[in-house]
């Protein structure tokens, strides 16, 4: 599998469930960061995890981090229909590495 | 502030033609960075550009592509001789440092189309 792949696919959820999506990755990293991408459109940054970091939190997104099993979740509580986009968790390569690698993403579709 | 520009947001070329692909990073970004995405497909990185410099171009093909980032104007990413492999989403991010640390903040996009 390549660096950061999340996991589902795809995800269907109603209005006001939570959703979760994973990403795996294989390589040690600095940061592990989580976008956005609505259909055709532009990548919107969502939250930055540092690897020393085990939990982060902004507004309904929560972001953990486990090192030792090389993988992250974000959580989206309480969706909304304006979330239904795809989601894509990003990793650097280490040592300061500018070079951002993108898994395939989890489409979601968050039902109202 | 505005965001990063890229343009255009949409291109068509017949296969044989030349594309140029225009990205403006936000004011004050000093680094740019170019990123191909394939359909279905996560983003690619492909080339990373300070002004007058390539510094890294580890991830663009060797034949047919080529960036430049000028001291004055956007940064160009051009293809030459598109075929119909090379249809993608081509987006820029920018950046005011360099590391993983500083968020890369990307742009719209350009999706061409090879026809």
């Amino acid at each position: 599998s390549q660096q950061g792949e999340e996991d589902p696919q795809a995800l269907s959820i109603q209005e006001g469930e939570n959703a979760t999506m994973n990403c795996s990755y294989k390589t040690s990293i600095n940061n592990l960061q989580w976008y956005r991408q609505n259909s055709g459109r532009g990548l919107v940054h969502l939250i930055l995890i540092r690897s020393n970091e085990r939990e982060k939190h902004s507004g309904r997104l929560r972001v953990t981090l486990d090192t030792s099993k090389k993988s992250s979740s974000l959580l989206i509580t309480a969706s909304r229909a304006a979330d239904t986009a795809s989601y894509f968790c990003a990793t650097d390569s280490g040592a300061g590495s500018y070079q951002l690698t993108f898994g395939k993403g989890t489409k979601l579709s968050v039902i109202p | 502030n505005a965001g990063v520009m890229q343009n255009p947001r949409h291109l068509v070329r017949r296969r044989g033609q030349e594309a140029r692909l225009r990205c403006s990073p936000m004011k004050g970004h000093s680094h740019v960075y170019w990123y191909r995405q394939l359909p279905e497909e996560g983003l690619k990185f492909m080339v990373y550009l300070q002004k007058e410099n390539i510094i890294d171009e580890s991830g663009m093909p060797k034949e047919r592509f080529s960036a430049e980032f000028p001291k004055e104007g956007p940064s160009i990413l051009r293809i030459q001789q598109v075929v119909r492999g090379d249809s993608a989403a081509y987006f820029c991010a920018s950046s005011t440092m360099t590391g993983s640390t500083y968020e890369q903040y990307f742009g719209p996009g350009t999706r061409l189309t090879v026809t």
